[in-house]
């Protein structure tokens, strides 16, 4: 089956401007989380969509925002760039989400904030 | 969320076992313990999880300890293709799929 699929693979935004990235997870998958990966803070939660709804949160300012939409596919938005927001981002899919479940993870989105 | 402590770096040998530790000595009684691995530039990749009893898939084995406080992630026969970083991590006890991830262990495999 098809895995986890983030588009585009890479993406160069100014500061200022906004950017959305999108990700599809693997069918029949509910859960949809978001990660931002950099080299000084390493793999940090985002936030996390099941049916549609937000579930869960990390410690992201305002400027960082989602949506799922009702085949599950998921969107993040990230307004106003700034020059820290350059990372890989990485979006991961499971089933029903909680404890005893394997997240797939896509290949990312490498945005570049100049 | 329980934290996790591995070593930064290890190196193994191709063909040999290669053992992974991670201690979790505040680790809860529902709490999961997963791993996870990711090669260079890709996106992690699941490997194995387990609560209490010690786990085997087709990839590797699992050791957790009776006290739940450590574990061990076992690659039987490492190859070149396993050098990755490898992420021991203790599932959110909110019991949302939420990963906290540390700063994992470098496995170098070599031949």
């Amino acid at each position: 089956k098809a895995g986890v699929t983030q588009t585009p693979r890479y993406l160069i935004k100014t500061r200022g401007q906004q950017v959305t990235l999108s990700c599809s997870p693997i069918s029949g998958h509910r859960s949809v989380s978001w990660y931002q990966q950099t080299p000084g803070q390493g793999l940090q939660f985002l936030f996390e969509y099941f049916s549609e709804t937000q579930r869960n949160k990390g410690n992201f300012p305002g400027r960082f925002s989602g949506r799922q939409f009702s085949n599950s596919r998921s969107e993040m938005n990230v307004s106003t760039l700034e020059l820290g927001d350059s990372a890989l981002y990485l979006c991961a899919s499971s089933l029903e989400g909680g404890m005893n479940t394997e997240a797939f993870f896509g290949q990312g989105t490498r945005l570049t904030v100049v | 969320d329980a934290k996790t402590t591995q070593p930064p770096s290890m190196d193994c040998a191709e063909g040999r076992a290669a053992n992974l530790p991670c201690n979790h000595s505040t680790i809860s009684g529902n709490e999961y313990v997963y791993w996870y691995r990711q090669i260079h530039s890709q996106g992690p990749q699941y490997i194995i999880h387990g609560l209490k009893n010690n786990e085997t898939n087709e990839m590797a084995s699992l050791i957790i300890t009776e006290d739940r406080k450590s574990s061990t992630l076992i690659l039987p026969h490492a190859t070149l293709r396993d050098t990755a970083v490898y992420y021991c991590i203790v599932s959110a006890s909110s019991g949302y799929s939420t990963l906290t991830f540390g700063k994992g262990t470098m496995l170098l495999v070599s031949p």
